[in-house]
């Protein structure tokens, strides 16, 4: 059981170039999140999506698209990247109740130069 | 609105000895608590929850913790810290009454470095 799976592990982008982070599960989880992790700021809330076809604005949206594909997967777009999005990025899923917690993937460590 | 503290960025302890690593919380209704961890460059795992029923919740690797109402805390305790639960924990709040929306999403503390030394 795979569970939540994130790619790539590493990526160093320039300034201004694009890419896709890509996430997926197979637990047939309905929600599914992207977070942020820098050094004192703990985890921050970017995008996430309650259900299949919906998506919704978290903590710190700016900079970034995201796409929930289909059930499994749910993608993070950086159009333009820049230094301050230098971060390690997790993927979380969940069940849809408030009794569960998340399923976190093991992170996509991102550097802008 | 929903928040949690972790109030100590980081706590050392010698191995051996009992560790505590701090959580209190605000929320409007009963909360549900949850604890993870974070090894070095790993994603969180999920250590413990609190939903309802006894006070003193018991989850993986040893651990523990207490939830008390009063004092709207939920600490992770372990009776003898091991080197190797040398890590990042986070402390997670919920509050069903607000589920739905923004308002259901888990709100994380900032996390507790915990050290422990041979």
């Amino acid at each position: 059981n795979a569970g939540v799976t994130q790619t790539p592990k590493f990526q160093v982008l320039k300034t201004g170039q694009s890419m896709t982070l890509q996430c997926a599960q197979d637990m047939n989880h309905n929600s599914m999140y992207w977070y942020r992790q820098d050094p004192g700021m703990g985890l921050r809330l970017i995008y996430y999506s309650a259900s299949e076809g919906t998506t919704d604005k978290g903590e710190v949206p700016n900079g970034y698209n995201v796409s929930r594909l289909n059930k499994r997967e749910f993608s993070l777009r950086l159009e333009s990247a820049a230094p301050s999005q230098t971060s390690v990025y997790f993927c979380a899923s969940s069940e849809h109740g408030h009794n569960y917690g998340y399923t976190f993937g093991s992170g996509t460590r991102l550097t802008v130069v | 609105a929903q928040s949690v503290a972790q109030p100590e960025d980081q706590v050392n302890v010698a191995e051996g000895n009992p560790l505590t690593v701090k959580c209190t919380y605000s929320v409007s209704g009963n909360p549900y608590l949850f604890w993870y961890v974070q090894y070095p460059n790993r994603g969180l795992q999920f250590l413990l929850k609190y939903i309802t029923g006894d006070n003193l919740v018991k989850g993986s690797y040893g651990f523990e913790a207490e939830f008390n109402k009063s004092q709207t805390s939920f600490h992770l305790k372990k009776p003898s810290a091991l080197v190797s639960d040398s890590a990042l924990y986070f402390c997670a709040v919920r509050d069903p009454l607000n589920y739905g929306g923004s308002q259901g999403n888990l709100i994380f503390g900032k996390g507790t470095k915990l050290s422990v030394k041979p």
